[in-house]
């Protein structure tokens, strides 16, 4: 079973607020990670999957970089709005692409 | 959206009863799973299978088996369920590398099992 951390476990900010969130994982035996965003009461949807070391993807406002050769990711995400707000979980993928997943960093954002 | 669709999506059960949860697919891929929520836990790996009957254990498999006897169709079963099987179902899918997929997995709405 991988080591998945995640930090903050929870985070409150205001509207507009950027904010950034934590993955760290095993860096050996490294092929992908996996970001995904989870709203209450919805399923997981995939936000990125990441290759490459120092690959950096974006999709409007939320980005993600990963540092393979340390084990890290960072998710940030500009200008945050209440839609934001969700669990935002990581996940490095073993065997026939199981993910083991981290347990998240719950985000609310205030209006 | 990917086409999983789960069933049942809500259940009530006894304590020793047998249930069976389906999880059925309309995109051909080849990778199936089965993960459970629970607070404080989030999402783990119960079973999986990388192709028909073709299956293998996830983190928490112990109390669970499955079967996957055609591509789009993938079992979950609790043959004598108990109060600490309570928790919210997800079934994802994903398509192989090798097959031009990511990796990504797609996952269904959940099944809501509440074992009394």
């Amino acid at each position: 079973i991988l080591n998945v951390e995640q930090s903050p476990q929870s985070l409150h900010v205001q509207e507009g607020d950027s904010t950034n969130f934590t993955c760290s994982f095993p860096s050996s035996n490294f092929y992908a990670l996996h970001w995904y965003r989870w709203e209450t009461a919805k399923s997981p949807e995939a936000l990125f999957v990441m290759t490459l070391n120092g690959d950096e993807k974006k999709k409007g406002r939320i980005s993600a970089t990963l540092n393979t050769k340390e084990g890290y990711s960072y998710l940030y995400i500009k200008g945050s709005q209440p839609e934001d707000s969700a669990t935002y979980l990581c996940a490095p993928p073993s065997r026939y692409s199981t993910l083991t997943f981290g347990k998240g960093t719950m985000l609310l954002v205030s209006p | 959206d990917a086409g999983i669709t789960q069933s049942p999506r809500h259940k009530v059960t006894e304590t020793g009863t047998p249930v069976t949860l389906r999880c059925h697919q309309t995109e051909n891929h080849r990778y199936m799973y089965w993960y459970r929520q629970d607070p404080g836990h989030g999402l783990r790996l119960i079973h999986y299978s990388y192709g028909v009957k073709d299956t293998d254990k996830g983190e928490v498999s112990d109390g669970y088996s499955v079967s996957r006897s055609k591509t789009e169709d993938f079992l979950l079963t609790l043959e004598s369920a108990t109060s600490s099987q309570t928790s919210v179902y997800f079934c994802a899918i994903s398509e192989s590398w090798s097959s031009g997929g990511t990796g990504e997995l797609f996952f269904g709405e959940g099944s809501r099992l509440t074992v009394l």
